[in-house]
């Protein structure tokens, strides 16, 4: 069974630092990575996807790795705002497409 | 907008009442998904949609709770006799291999939110 866990479970830093969310999985038999950004008592929305062959992808300040492997992905934020305070889930997707999400790592940055 | 769409936003019921909920994805999209998602907890599947066909269920899923996408167009997760413990959020999602977007990006809606006293 696919177990996926974020470290650290919360993080308060001050605006402009450059962060590292970090999400590992057990079972390196993947189909896809996403993370995704979830405000309090809201939806979720997707912030990237990474393919099972590709090592990372990026969009503005987010860049997202993949060590299959390893069993690991890593979420940098660059020159972190208040805005960008949420909390971030990765789901992992295996073949059978359902998806296994970690409890996500809740961000707050302070101005 | 041309998103997710969940309604209602929110339920409160009483324990042993059946409630029933809807999901309009995206229109281009052939996969639906039900989660189910509580406080501090990443969302947990529940189910899983192809088309009109129901691919995959969880455990999680029990005989009180059915699922169905006639048509393959919207969705509804009825829950029957609920309990204390059907207390969550109920998130869909939705996503499709074809089109502009990066393959399989789920979309989701803003959830549903039942409370069961």
């Amino acid at each position: 069974k696919q177990e996926v866990t974020q470290i650290p479970a919360a993080l308060s830093v001050p605006e402009g630092e450059n962060l590292v969310l970090n999400c590992s999985f057990t079972d390196s038999a993947i189909y896809n990575l996403q993370w995704f950004r979830q405000d309090p008592g809201k939806g979720l929305t997707s912030l990237l996807l990474i393919q099972s062959s590709q090592r990372e992808q990026t969009s503005g300040r987010l860049n997202a790795s993949l060590d299959k492997s390893s069993g690991r992905s890593t979420l940098y934020i660059a020159a972190s705002q208040p805005g960008d305070s949420a909390t971030y889930l990765c789901a992992v997707r295996g073949g059978s497409y359902i998806p296994t999400f970690g409890r996500g790592t809740s961000l707050i940055v302070h101005p | 907008d041309t998103g997710v769409s969940q309604d209602p936003r929110h339920k409160i019921t009483k324990r042993g009442q059946n409630v029933t909920f809807r999901c309009d994805p995206i229109s281009e999209h052939n996969r639906l998904y039900w989660y189910r998602q509580t406080l501090g907890q990443g969302p947990e599947f529940l189910t899983y949609f192809q088309n009109e066909a129901q691919l995959e269920k969880s455990r999680l899923l029990s005989d009180r709770f059915s699922a169905e996408r006639p048509k393959g167009s919207f969705s509804t997760l009825e829950i029957q006799r609920t309990e204390q413990g059907d207390s969550a959020m109920y998130l869909c999602a939705s996503s499709s291999r074809s089109g502009g977007s990066p393959t399989d990006t789920q979309y989701f809606g803003p959830g549903t939110r039942l409370t069961v006293l």
